[in-house]
């Protein structure tokens, strides 16, 4: 498995401003992606963190909204930014460490938007 | 129809019963299963890999049948600490990996 760590755990923002997640893991890793989880609903990829390039999108994710960094093979960020309520969720990176593809979860961010 | 689905339950089942959830998927072309345990306020915690032939950890059996396109998890003599929601996993993976997660199950063990 992975030791993963995100800061903050959790913040309460007004509309308007941005917030920056910080992910960190413990050791490199191959892949690390950022997910959200709104209430009551499952896991959106939103995005795959790219070492060295602009991060992968999903379908109904942009770069000017979401970006993220991979400054290195054990960390990343995600910046939520110009927030609304609707981006109220919390947020979880997850790393994968081989070809198995089996995703190890960060404990999330619980972001709450005023 | 999803991509995945999955009964989002609550199935409510006394302890010591043997329960079974099923999920199934859309794209023939999925390759790698998984089923996540996920806590209420936790993250997802892989509980375990489904093969194709099958495994087997403990109480816990995982099936995948790609014929019919279901993925299967049994949980025999249920405990009180298997409250949780069961997230069922698929994975497309070529030169971009493209994972989707099911709605996920909710499980209550009753004393």
């Amino acid at each position: 498995s992975a030791v993963i760590s995100q800061k903050p755990s959790r913040d309460i923002c007004q509309r308007g401003t941005s917030l920056t997640i910080q992910c960190q893991v413990d050791s490199q890793v191959t892949m690390m992606f950022w997910y959200r989880q709104q209430p009551g609903q499952s896991l959106t990829l939103i995005a795959t963190a790219n070492q060295g390039s602009e991060a992968t999108y999903e379908s109904g994710f942009v770069i000017d909204k979401f970006p993220i960094s991979r400054p290195n093979l054990t960390f990343s960020t995600l910046t939520v930014s110009n927030m609304s309520p609707e981006d109220s969720s919390i947020y979880l990176c997850s790393v994968v460490r081989d070809r198995a593809y089996e995703q190890y979860f960060g404990p999330g961010t619980r972001l709450t938007v005023t | 129809r999803k991509e995945v689905e999955q009964d989002p339950g609550p199935f409510n089942v006394p302890e010591g019963a043997t329960v079974a959830f099923n999920c199934t998927y859309s794209n023939s072309a999925s390759q790698s299963f998984f089923w996540y345990r996920q806590d209420c306020r936790k993250e997802p915690k892989l509980l375990m890999s489904v093969y194709s032939s099958g495994n087997e950890d403990g109480r816990f059996t995982a099936q995948l049948n790609r014929a019919s396109q279901y993925i299967s998890l049994l949980i025999r003599d249920s405990k009180l600490s298997d409250s949780a929601t069961y997230l069922c996993v698929v994975n497309v993976i070529g030169g971009y990996q493209k994972v989707t997660f099911g709605i996920g199950t909710k499980l209550q063990v009753i004393p």
